[in-house]
């Protein structure tokens, strides 16, 4: 159990739904991030927040929009994705002075773009 | 850009055995990190092993351990003794050396394909 908790575990939508994915941790954690682990591909970072601000955008397209109200909940906001967007979804948090790399990763939102 | 392959999607071992996973890398720079990650089913990712670079002595954390060869960008991890819990899926994953200190950088990692390891009682 790393702190970090994702909801939902499994999402299935249309391509004209819209949808919110959710990461929550309550370690204190400053740093939190989004990639994306589609089948048979590497993990992709899609963006990354300091404090609520957001640092990093990795050219992921308009249809996926993150929020992050404050530095304990991060969300990505789905709105006509394609089928293509079907993956697994992982919340990642970082502790402040922590080593490079030492990642908590949530369980991950499994989602379904029908 | 930094590349790794991990050219193994899937491996199995039987109990108590040893296994290595495989991995290597393209980089252009001197220093950087090196990581191996698990990802048990329906579980999260957990850190299992991190290397420095600049440190020539493999890492090692109990049962797991790498073989790191920087000159010819290889980064394996060998599990001895292997466990029904160590079956998951293993991701091999690097990091530019840099950034301020525990600063969102380090959470910016480039990962490989993954590796499913099967356990066989």
């Amino acid at each position: 159990e790393t702190g970090v908790t994702q909801t939902p575990r499994h999402l299935v939508m249309g391509m004209t739904n819209k949808k919110s994915l959710k990461c929550e941790q309550h370690l204190g954690h400053n740093a939190m991030y989004w990639y994306k682990q589609s089948a048979k591909k590497p993990l992709e970072l899609m963006f990354v927040y300091n404090f609520k601000e957001q640092t990093e955008n990795n050219s992921v397209p308009s249809r996926f929009s993150p929020e992050c109200p404050n530095s304990s909940h991060l969300f990505l906001h789905l709105h006509t994705l394609q089928p293509e967007d079907s993956a697994l979804y992982l919340c990642a948090s970082l502790p402040a002075g922590a080593p490079p790399g030492e990642l908590f990763f949530g369980e991950g939102s499994r989602l379904t773009v029908l | 850009a930094q590349t790794v392959t991990q050219s193994q999607p899937e491996m199995s071992v039987q109990e108590a055995e040893t296994v290595t996973l495989s991995c290597t890398y393209d980089t252009s720079e001197s220093d950087y990190y090196l990581f191996w990650y698990k990802q048990p089913p329906s579980r999260q990712m957990i850190l299992v092993i991190r290397q420095e670079a600049y440190k020539q002595q493999n890492a090692t954390e109990n049962r797991f351990s790498v073989n790191f060869q920087k000159a010819a960008k290889s980064f394996s991890l060998k599990i001895s003794d292997s466990q029904l819990g160590d079956a998951a899926m293993y991701f091999c994953a690097y990091r530019s050396a840099g950034g301020n200190a525990g600063g969102t950088s380090y959470g910016k990692l480039t990962f490989g394909q993954g590796t499913i390891l099967t356990v066989h009682p």
